[in-house]
């Protein structure tokens, strides 16, 4: 069966520093991955999407890569602040089907 | 654009009595609807698919009789949670695509806390 894993349930950064996290995923060939944002109580927030074929995709400080044959992508958030404080969560697929997501990340950017 | 709205935003019921969610697609015409649940400290799982004018599509293990999904509009879905029991307790979120937007990715909503006693 399909299975997503996020690196760590929490991970604590300090403030300026690029904060990266880590989606991998087996048994699963997606088209697309994308990330949110999930504040606490809240839906989530499209962040990012990248396609089987697309190696990087950037967006302000926000950079996501995906290597398929890894099977990993990085989401990487550069210069920290602590608003961007907030549970990240990954998912695969998308097009006309729902979305498989991961348990999540929660980041932590201390002052 | 891409605003998602449902309401209501928390309901708390009586075990054995039916809740209607409703979302609604603000500022675009929604050709899909999704329903998602999430548990404390889970991640989201996806419920059923809907198409504007067609029947949901459930995941396994979602009972359709249980969980009445509606869209019958571009902008809005519902789901309807029948004779609810406090297992059924969690947090409802909807998405949306479709229109002029990128469809490739969901927008969701802000979510229904819902609460069985």
């Amino acid at each position: 069966s399909q299975k997503i894993e996020q690196n760590s349930e929490a991970l604590n950064i300090q403030e300026g520093k690029t904060a990266t996290l880590t989606c991998n995923y087996t048994n699963y060939s997606p088209a697309y991955l994308q990330w949110y944002r999930q504040d606490p109580g809240r839906g989530p927030v499209f962040l990012l999407l990248i396609r089987e074929n697309e190696k990087e995709k950037r967006k302000e400080r926000l950079k996501v890569t995906f290597d398929t044959t890894l099977k990993q992508s990085l989401f990487h958030i550069t210069a920290s602040q602590p608003a961007d404080s907030a549970t990240y969560l990954c998912a695969l697929g998308g097009g006309a089907d729902g979305l498989t997501f991961g348990k999540g990340t929660h980041l932590i950017i201390q002052p | 654009g891409a605003v998602v709205s449902q309401h209501p935003s928390w309901v708390i019921c009586k075990s054995g009595t039916s809740v209607k969610i409703e979302c609604r697609s603000l500022d675009f015409q929604a050709t899909t609807m999704f329903w998602y649940r999430q548990f404390p400290k889970q991640s989201l799982m996806l419920m059923a698919t809907s198409n504007e004018g067609s029947k949901a599509t459930y995941e396994q293990g979602v009972e359709k009789d249980k969980f009445l999904i509606n869209h019958a509009s571009l902008t809005l879905s519902t789901l309807t949670v029948t004779s609810a029991h406090p297992e059924d307790s969690s947090f409802y979120i909807c998405s949306a695509r479709g229109g002029t937007l990128s469809t490739d990715t969901q927008y969701f909503g802000p979510g229904t806390r819902l609460t069985v006693l």
